[in-house]
């Protein structure tokens, strides 16, 4: 079946725009994260659902960051005032339930001049 | 907090030989592991899930987990040149609510012909 998706593939951006991310999970995977991989850097955990609920957002580097997932499947990332710290490859994954295998999608390459 | 270590690498071995990749984690209490591969530009890949106290094998693949020890091992037989790419140890962690999987920083591994 399909995998996890991700759109867009690369975004370029300039310094104090906003940008956002898509992921579109697995059919029937309740839970989806998002994760952050910055260049040479490992890969760094910003969010979880459950549904369409995150428990805990403190994963989020900063509040410039928020998600949001509904209908219990597409999530967005939002980055609002991009900064050039914020350049990196951003990793959606999703799971059939949070203790599972995580499939990750192809990642979304932002760049921020 | 709570961390997974791996051996840094990178690792190079000859077609043929058997890979070791080795992995710690400090979070007593985690009961899933994983092994993922990652090419260079491409996302994480699942190579193998291991939940159990023993070993695992899956073709060329045999994970190894002890948790008393905090350790998880990954052997890749009879090596390809196919398999040179970065090797990501991951541990399931649940704090409250939340649900993540941290990372170690991979360890890149190259087969020579």
């Amino acid at each position: 079946g399909a995998g996890v998706s991700q759109s867009p593939s690369n975004k370029v951006t300039e310094k104090g725009k906003d940008v956002e991310l898509r992921c579109d999970p697995i059919s029937g995977h309740t839970a989806l994260y998002w994760y952050r991989q910055s260049l040479g850097q490992g890969l760094e955990f910003l969010i979880y659902f459950q549904g369409n609920s995150a428990p805990d957002k403190s994963g989020l580097p900063s509040d410039r960051f928020s998600a949001e997932r509904t209908g219990g499947s597409v999530s967005t990332l939002t980055i609002q005032r991009t900064q050039q710290e914020d350049s990196a490859v951003y990793l959606c994954a999703s799971s059939p339930d949070p203790t599972d295998t995580q499939y990750f999608g192809p990642g979304t390459r932002l760049t921020v001049l | 907090q709570k961390e997974v270590e791996q051996n840094s690498g990178p690792l190079s071995v000859p077609e043929g030989a058997i890979a070791s990749l080795n992995c710690t984690y400090s979070d007593r209490v985690s009961q899933s592991f994983f092994w993922y591969r990652q090419y260079s530009g491409k996302s994480p890949e699942l190579i193998m899930s291991i939940y159990s106290n023993g070993d695992k094998e899956d073709g060329r693949f045999t994970a190894q987990l002890n948790k008393a020890s905090q350790y998880v091992s990954l052997l890749i037989r009879d090596s390809q040149p196919s398999d040179s790419a970065t090797y990501l140890c991951a541990v399931n962690q649940r704090g409250g609510s939340n649900y993540k999987l941290t990372f170690g920083k991979g360890t890149l591994l190259t087969v020579n012909p």
